[in-house]
C-alpha cells in the first residue's frame, strides 16, 4: 500500500539546522509531488512548500523562504526537508504528504516532531 | 495571502446529528478546496477535494459543496468515529492555506 515513512523526532538548539526525510513506497515516486506541512502542537496546519519529484522544481512559503530547502533522491524514493537557523517557534510536527500536483494532500506521513530548545 | 476562515471553531453534537461546517475564503478559490479530518496525535486525512469530490474510501455520509468563497462540509449522520477536528484548505494558488479548524465534540 502507499506509505510515506518519516524520520524520527529530533531536538535541536536555536540556530541549528534539521533535515527530515520522507521515504515513499507503494507507488512510482516521480509521478506525484511531495508537500510539507507543519503543525505547532495544539495549533493549526501550515503549508511549507512543494517539490515536483519529477524535475525537482520547488515552491516555498514566503514565510520560510531563505531558511527552507526541499530535495529528493529518486533512487531511494525519498524526499527531504531542511530547515535552517531554527527558532523556538519552529517547534512543531512536520508532515510530508503526497500531492498529485493539484495541491491537495492524499497521503500523509505520520509526522516528525522537531523540538527547538536551548 | 489568501485567508480561510472556518465556523464554528467548536461544535457540540450527538451521534446521529447532521453537522455542517462552513469555510470562507478571502477571495475566490473557484472549486480548489479540500477538507481534512484530524484526530489527536494523528496525521490529517483527506476527505473531500475539488470542493465536492469524495476521496476513495471515505464514507458517503461526508459531503462537500460550494464554490468561489463559501464552502460547506456536511456529515449527514454523525458517527462516534467522526469526533475530530476538521480543516479546509485552498489550493487555488501559492501559498496554500488552511482554515483554523473546527473541533467536533460530543454533546
Amino acid at each position: 500500500q502507499v506509505q510515506l515513512v518519516q524520520s524520527g523526532a529530533e531536538v535541536k538548539k536555536p540556530g541549528a539546522s534539521v533535515k527530515v526525510s520522507c521515504k515513499a513506497s507503494g507507488y512510482t515516486f516521480i509521478t506525484f509531488g511531495i508537500s510539507w506541512v507543519r503543525q505547532v502542537p495544539g495549533q493549526g496546519l501550515e503549508w511549507m512548500g512543494y517539490i515536483n519529484t519529477y524535475n525537482g522544481d520547488t515552491k516555498y512559503s514566503q514565510n520560510l523562504q531563505g531558511r527552507l530547502t526541499m530535495t529528493t533522491d529518486t533512487s531511494s524514493s525519498t524526499a527531504y526537508m531542511e530547515l535552517r537557523s531554527l527558532r523556538s517557534d519552529d517547534t512543531a510536527v512536520y508532515y510530508c504528504a503526497r500531492d498529485p500536483t493539484w495541491g491537495y494532500f492524499e497521503v500523509w506521513g505520520r509526522g516528525t516532531l522537531i523540538t527547538v530548545s536551548s | 495571502d489568501l485567508q480561510m476562515t472556518q465556523s464554528p471553531s467548536t461544535l457540540s453534537a450527538s451521534v446521529g446529528d447532521r453537522v455542517t461546517i462552513t469555510c470562507r475564503a478571502s477571495q475566490s478559490v473557484s472549486s480548489w478546496l479540500a477538507w481534512y479530518q484530524q484526530k489527536p496525535g494523528k496525521a490529517p486525512k483527506l476527505l473531500i477535494y475539488k470542493a465536492s469530490t469524495l476521496e476513495s474510501g471515505v464514507p458517503s455520509r461526508f459531503s462537500g459543496s460550494g464554490s468561489g468563497t463559501e464552502f460547506t462540509l456536511t456529515i449527514s449522520s454523525l458517527q462516534p468515529d467522526d469526533f475530530a477536528t476538521y480543516y479546509c484548505q485552498h489550493f487555488n494558488s501559492y501559498p496554500y492555506t488552511f482554515g483554523q479548524g473546527t473541533k467536533v465534540e460530543i454533546k
